[in-house]
Formats: C-alpha cells, sequence, structure tokens
C-alpha cells in the first residue's frame, strides 16, 4: 500500500498567519493516464470530509482562494495563505492513483 | 441538491451482520462510481471499497475482502455494503463518497453511519 506521510500532525496558527501541510510518499502517484490523483480533504469538527483541492492543484467549486495545492510525483504541499476561524479541522491527503486508495493521518489545525 | 444519506449502522455482536445503505439524490446516480471509506471516532480515514457504476466491477481493501459485499441498485439510487463476520475493529464511522471521473476525487460525501461491534 502506498503510505502518505503528512506532517505536521498538529498545526497551531494565528488567525491571518499561513499555514503549510506535506504529503509525502515514496511511490510516484503519476497515473499511467499521465494524471497525478492527489487530493485534498479537509474535515471539520462533526462534518463528513470535503473535497478541497484535487489532482494537486485545482479548487473544487466553492473552496476559497486562500487555499492552494502545490508538488509533483512523490511530494506534495497544502498551503492556506491566512488562516481564517473557519478553518479549524482536520487535512487529508488523499491518493487515488494506486489501489488501494490511502490518506495521510491527517493534520489538525487550531487557531492561536 | 447534490446529497448522498447512509443509514443502517447500529451496534452488532462480532460474528454478525450488518448491511449499510447509501440513498443517493440530485444526481444521475447510473452514472458514478461510488466508495465506502470508514473512520475510526478520532482516528483516520481508511478507504473500505468501490463499485463501478454499473455494478459489475467491485474492489475491496484486504481488511474486509471475503467479509464485506458491495452493491447497487441504480433503479434505486442506492449503495450497500453488507458486512459480515464483523469484528471489533470494525467499529467506525462509515461513509459513502462519489468518484467524479471529471475532478479526479471524491467530490461527494454522506454524512456517515456508526457501526459498532461489541459484545
Amino acid at each position: 500500500d502506498i503510505v502518505m506521510t503528512q506532517t505536521p500532525l498538529s498545526s497551531v496558527v494565528t488567525l491571518g498567519q499561513p499555514a503549510s501541510i506535506s504529503c509525502k510518499t515514496r511511490q510516484s502517484l503519476v497515473h499511467s493516464d499521465g494524471n497525478t490523483y492527489l487530493s485534498w480533504l479537509q474535515q471539520r469538527p462533526g462534518q463528513p470530509p470535503r473535497l478541497l483541492i484535487y489532482k494537486i492543484s485545482n479548487h473544487f467549486s466553492g473552496v476559497p482562494d486562500r487555499f492552494s495545492g502545490s508538488g509533483a510525483g512523490t511530494d506534495f504541499t497544502l498551503k492556506i495563505s491566512r488562516v481564517e476561524a473557519e478553518d479549524v479541522g482536520v487535512y487529508y491527503c488523499m491518493q487515488a492513483t494506486h489501489f488501494p486508495y490511502t490518506f495521510g493521518r491527517g493534520t489538525k489545525l487550531e487557531i492561536k | 441538491e447534490v446529497q448522498l444519506v447512509e443509514s443502517g449502522g447500529g451496534l452488532v455482536q462480532p460474528g454478525g451482520s450488518l448491511r449499510l445503505s447509501c440513498a443517493a439524490s440530485g444526481f444521475t446516480f447510473s452514472s458514478y462510481w461510488l466508495h465506502w471509506v470508514r473512520q475510526v471516532p478520532g482516528k483516520g480515514l481508511l478507504w473500505v471499497s468501490r463499485i463501478n457504476d454499473d455494478g459489475s466491477s467491485t474492489t475491496y481493501a484486504d481488511s474486509v475482502k471475503g467479509r464485506f459485499t458491495v452493491s447497487r441498485d441504480n433503479a434505486k439510487n442506492t449503495l450497500y455494503l453488507q458486512m459480515n463476520s464483523l469484528r471489533a475493529e470494525d467499529t467506525a464511522v462509515y461513509y459513502c463518497a462519489r468518484w467524479s471521473d471529471y475532478y479526479g476525487g471524491m467530490d461527494v460525501w454522506g454524512q456517515g453511519t456508526t457501526v459498532t461491534v461489541s459484545s
């Protein structure tokens, strides 16, 4: 199985400051069809996961521009340019290139 | 409104069975592949199973293979997960999720249903 190494596992950020989450794998996530199926999901407290970013860097509908994804191959990053109160929750990277699909352990984002 | 609503969770004894349902609305159900993902309370996400659009192809995580069966009824816009030989480690919230070929990701998630395996 593809292990998604996500860091940090927790982050306390001051309102308005940036936040960054890393997700790394040992195996490339480039699919044979040329796409890289690396997504970022947000899970607010008591809520189901929600798609934020798909295929590394694409914003899902309704996701604020302060969220951005980047990376390639085995190394990926989610950045929040200015953290807002509603961003509190757990963030997961997920790969859907190789079966079984796997998730990172999650990064808990708290506001200072 | 595009929606997935899970049901069927509950308390079951080890070795028992349970069938989860996921009712879809607001989109053409038969056009989408669907997944089950579970989450132990306070823990991370684990992919469980997937089924293609017409139900002819299924895939499972090793941890549930041979015990769980995913199916769908496109006439009823409903996804199912039959869970047999349940173990304590199957205790989790079970989510159904829609796979979007356009986005290359799981773009719609249900609210989840809780399964507790305990004597």
